[in-house]
Parts: C-alpha cells; sequence; structure tokens
C-alpha cells in the first residue's frame, strides 16, 4: 500500500534559517506528490505539488523536488520567517490508491521559527 | 468565492452518543473528501462522494457514514460515538471534473473539533 515518512518534529529554527524537512513515500503507480500546510486552528493548505519524477513545485519561497530514484520529496526553503510557523504535511495521491482523489499523508512536522 | 465551510466548529458529545458533521463545498465543486486528524494516527482518509453517489472509503467502521445532496452539500454522521473518535474531522471539496483526478486540488475547511466525553 501506500505510505509516506517524515521527520519527526518539532523542527525549531532561528529567522532567516535554512530549511529542510525530509519526505520520502512508498507508492505504487506514479504518484503525485504535494505538500501541505497547517495553520493554527486553520485547515490545510495546498504549499506546492509534483506531479511527475524531476518535477519542482515552488510556493511562497519552498521548494520540492520529486526525486523518483531515492523516492524523495524534501521540502526546502532558504530563509525562514516566524511566520511560517506551522505544521507541514507531505502526501502522495495514485491512481491505485483507495479512492483516486484520495490523499496519502505523512504524521506531520512542526515548524517553529523564533525571532 | 467562499471557500469550504464546516459546521459546526466545535462539539462535545458523550460516549453512545451520535453526531452529524456538516461540510458547504464551494461553489461549483461536485466532490468532497472527508478526513479524520487525530495526533495519534495522523490525517486519514474516511470517505468521497461525487454527485451525490460515494466513490471511495477508507478503512473505518461501518458507524462512519456520509452522504451528498444534489447542491453537493455533505454530511457525516457517526452513530455510537467511542472516546477514540476524538478528532478534527476535515472536509475538502475539488472540482470533480477533468483532467485527471489525481492532480485535482484539494480545498479543505477549518474542521469541526469533535470531543467524545
Amino acid at each position: 500500500g501506500n505510505s509516506v515518512t517524515q521527520m519527526e518534529g518539532p523542527v525549531t529554527l532561528s529567522e532567516e534559517a535554512f530549511l529542510t524537512i525530509n519526505c520520502t513515500y512508498t507508492a505504487t503507480g506514479y504518484p503525485s506528490l504535494f505538500w501541505y500546510v497547517q495553520y493554527p486552528g486553520e485547515g490545510l493548505q495546498l504549499l506546492l505539488k509534483a506531479t511527475k519524477a524531476d518535477d519542482k513545485g515552488s510556493n511562497k519561497g519552498f521548494e520540492a523536488t520529486y526525486r523518483k530514484e531515492t523516492t524523495s520529496f524534501h521540502l526546502e526553503k532558504g530563509s525562514v520567517q516566524v511566520s511560517d510557523s506551522a505544521v507541514y504535511f507531505c502526501a502522495l495521491r495514485s491512481e491505485r490508491s483507495t479512492g483516486r482523489r484520495a490523499l496519502t499523508f505523512g504524521s506531520g512536522t512542526r515548524l517553529q521559527v523564533q525571532p | 468565492k467562499a471557500g469550504v465551510t464546516q459546521t459546526p466548529r466545535y462539539l462535545i458529545k458523550t460516549r453512545g452518543q451520535q453526531v452529524t458533521l456538516s461540510c458547504s463545498p464551494i461553489s461549483g465543486h461536485r466532490s468532497v473528501s472527508w478526513y479524520q486528524q487525530t495526533p495519534g494516527q495522523g490525517l486519514q482518509f474516511l470517505f468521497e462522494y461525487f454527485s451525490e453517489t460515494q466513490r471511495n472509503k477508507g478503512n473505518f467502521p461501518g458507524r462512519f457514514s456520509g452522504r451528498q445532496f444534489s447542491n453537493s452539500r455533505s454530511e457525516m454522521n457517526v452513530s455510537t460515538l467511542e472516546l477514540g473518535d476524538s478528532a478534527l474531522y476535515l472536509c475538502a471539496s475539488s472540482l470533480g471534473t477533468g483532467g485527471s483526478a489525481t492532480n485535482e486540488k484539494l480545498f479543505f475547511g477549518s474542521g469541526t473539533q469533535l470531543s467524545v466525553l
């Protein structure tokens, strides 16, 4: 079956530090990969996505590259801000998974950015 | 354009009761999915509805059910509540038409926080 593994949190960084949140996956077929962000008291928002190998998703300074050879989709940002403090979820969706639109999520990584 | 609206925002119930949660998708969206979020199990897919039909169901007991109305609004019901049903229940909507289903963007509501005492 499909699964997503994320690094344990919380990740605590100072403002302007470099961010990496690791994500690896197991999936049948050729999944699409996503990063979602959840701010306190809110639902999930799509941050970025990649639909095929070597694609790079990017948004708001965040980037992630779909690496099929290492089954990874690590999230990076060059300079984090306090406003980036949130929980980040890596997810995948595969045509062969349960429900064509059903997402399989990682456990989430809490990011805390200190001024 | 209004986002996905979930009501109520908070709910407190006792064991054995039943509960109904509501989700209004973005106007024009025909697909609605439900997810359960708990600290222990993370985010798990419950079910998906499209055009009033359940298309897919996750690995949850029959106490969890749902439906979708002709206006695409959806409800989910949990009967005979257990303590372990305490969770944030998230609804997500998508267009549900055209393109690759795996690439379709999901829009999430803020969720209903259910506490079972």
